[in-house]
């Protein structure tokens, strides 16, 4: 079964550095999103993006965030500055372009800010 | 998008059925149920969604109240791997619409 997945599992980095999470959908979904959870927390959305644009992103996404689909497969979250509160889980999902499908998560990356 | 009520923690003996309840009082006509766990940290699993009808697939059930304010989810012989938090998430359609987590049930199946 087609599955999301994200590569590192686990990545640690020095405060104030940049990192960039990797994601690849599922090959036919257009709908792609980032989500992350602090260690205890719920799951929170970060931001959606259609159509090669941000369709929606919550006030978590701030100007230190950037999503991009550099190529057809790949799809990246970016935090250009990184501080020690960005420490968290951070899954990609996907879904089909019919609206109520659900979305597929991938098993996350954990980010470690030190 | 609605929000939903779900008991904290729930218990389950392995082989019986585990029946995860969720209120949603305020959903409205557009918008679907959706069901996923989340297994220690890992990434949120889809199960199964609806809009009115009840639906199956091959890890579960769900049952919508006729009024659609309630559902819940059938897991129909629990084993040990299903325990999980267990997330009901009312979601619109249209768009891009994002999901809304909430603390979701623990459910924690025992032998």
């Amino acid at each position: 079964e087609p599955e999301v997945t994200q590569t590192p599992s686990h990545q640690v980095t020095q405060m104030g550095q940049e990192v960039i999470l990797r994601c690849v959908p599922i090959s036919n979904h257009l709908y792609f999103y980032w989500y992350r959870q602090i260690l205890g927390q719920k799951v929170e959305f970060l931001v959606s993006f259609y159509n090669n644009e941000i369709s929606e992103k919550s006030e978590i996404f701030d100007d230190q965030f950037s999503v991009e689909r550099p190529d057809g497969s790949n799809f990246t979250l970016k935090i250009r500055s990184t501080k020690l509160e960005d420490s968290a889980m951070y899954f990609c999902a996907s879904r089909e372009e019919m609206s109520n499908q659900p979305q597929h998560f991938g098993d996350g990356t954990r980010l470690s800010i030190l | 998008d609605a929000k939903t009520t779900q008991p904290p923690s729930m218990d389950c003996a392995e082989g019986r059925a585990a029946n995860l309840p969720c209120n949603h009082s305020t959903i409205s006509g557009n918008e679907y149920v959706y069901w996923y766990r989340q297994i220690h940290s890992q990434g949120p699993q889809y199960i199964i969604h609806g809009l009115k009808n009840n639906e199956t697939n091959e890890m579960a059930s769900l049952i919508i109240t006729e009024d659609r304010k309630s559902s819940t989810l059938i897991l129909p012989h629990a084993t040990l791997r299903d325990t999980a938090v267990y997330y009901c998430i009312v979601r619109k359609t249209g768009t891009a619409s994002k999901l809304t987590f909430g603390t979701g049930t623990r459910l924690q199946v025992t032998l």
